[in-house]
């Protein structure tokens, strides 16, 4: 069976420090990924996604970046954080190809900025 | 930007209930789909609606869907105190299946 892992669960970093949110996902093969922030009481923002090793799209201009250098490795980067880099990071894959699937969530990054 | 927008933002029932909540949707989608997260947890997928759909059932769960007025909604059956958690409703566009969150419908369930 397929499981997705994300660590760590929760991190408190100092404004201007660097950032690297890790998501590996077991049991399939050339997943398609995704990176999502959700604000405190909000819905989720879809930040990048990957239908392959190397290839990113990002949805939002921003201080974050994302590369996949595995095909079931998802990394989440910022070289300096900001105050509103806070937030619950979540990643999720889903099958690849163009049909119509759902989207299978990790148990999410909390993510402090001071 | 979100596309989706949910209605009511919070919502209190006793068990037993029925739960309704609502979505709306700007753009033409492919599918919809509704998930559950429980409080500071991953979002779980609940079920998918496709665009030639209009209605779909789940156990517990009915979806309907209405394309000419770009909303969705989810009818929780005799709710129970573990449903509680918020929904969300996510329209998916455009290829791969990215998805559209809407704002989201807190569910508290009284024992």
């Amino acid at each position: 069976s397929q499981t997705i892992h994300q660590w760590p669960a929760t991190l408190v970093q100092p404004v201007g420090s660097p950032l690297s949110l890790e998501c590996t996902v077991e049991g399939t093969s050339n997943p398609n990924l995704y990176w999502y922030r959700q604000a405190a009481g909000r819905g989720l923002q879809l930040l990048f996604y990957s239908v392959g090793i190397g290839q990113i799209s990002s949805e939002v201009p921003q201080n974050l970046s994302a590369s996949r250098p595995q095909d079931r490795q998802f990394i989440l980067s910022s070289k300096k954080l900001l105050l509103s880099d806070s937030g619950f990071y979540l990643c999720a894959w889903s099958e690849p190809g163009q049909g119509v699937y759902e989207q299978y969530f990790g148990p999410g990054t909390r993510l402090t900025v001071t | 930007s979100q596309q989706g927008e949910e209605d009511p933002q919070a919502l209190s029932i006793q068990e037993g209930e029925n739960a309704t909540m609502n979505c709306s949707y700007k753009t033409s989608i492919n599918n919809l789909q509704w998930y559950r997260q429980n409080s500071g947890r991953g979002l779980v997928h609940l079920i998918l609606i496709r665009s030639n759909e209009r209605e779909k059932h789940s156990g517990r769960l009915r979806v309907t869907l209405d394309t000419s007025k770009k909303s969705s909604s989810l009818l929780i059956t005799a709710s129970r105190a573990a449903d509680t958690a918020s929904y969300f409703c996510a329209a998916q566009r455009g290829a791969p299946d990215k998805l559209i969150f809407g704002t989201g419908t807190r569910l508290q369930v009284f024992p």
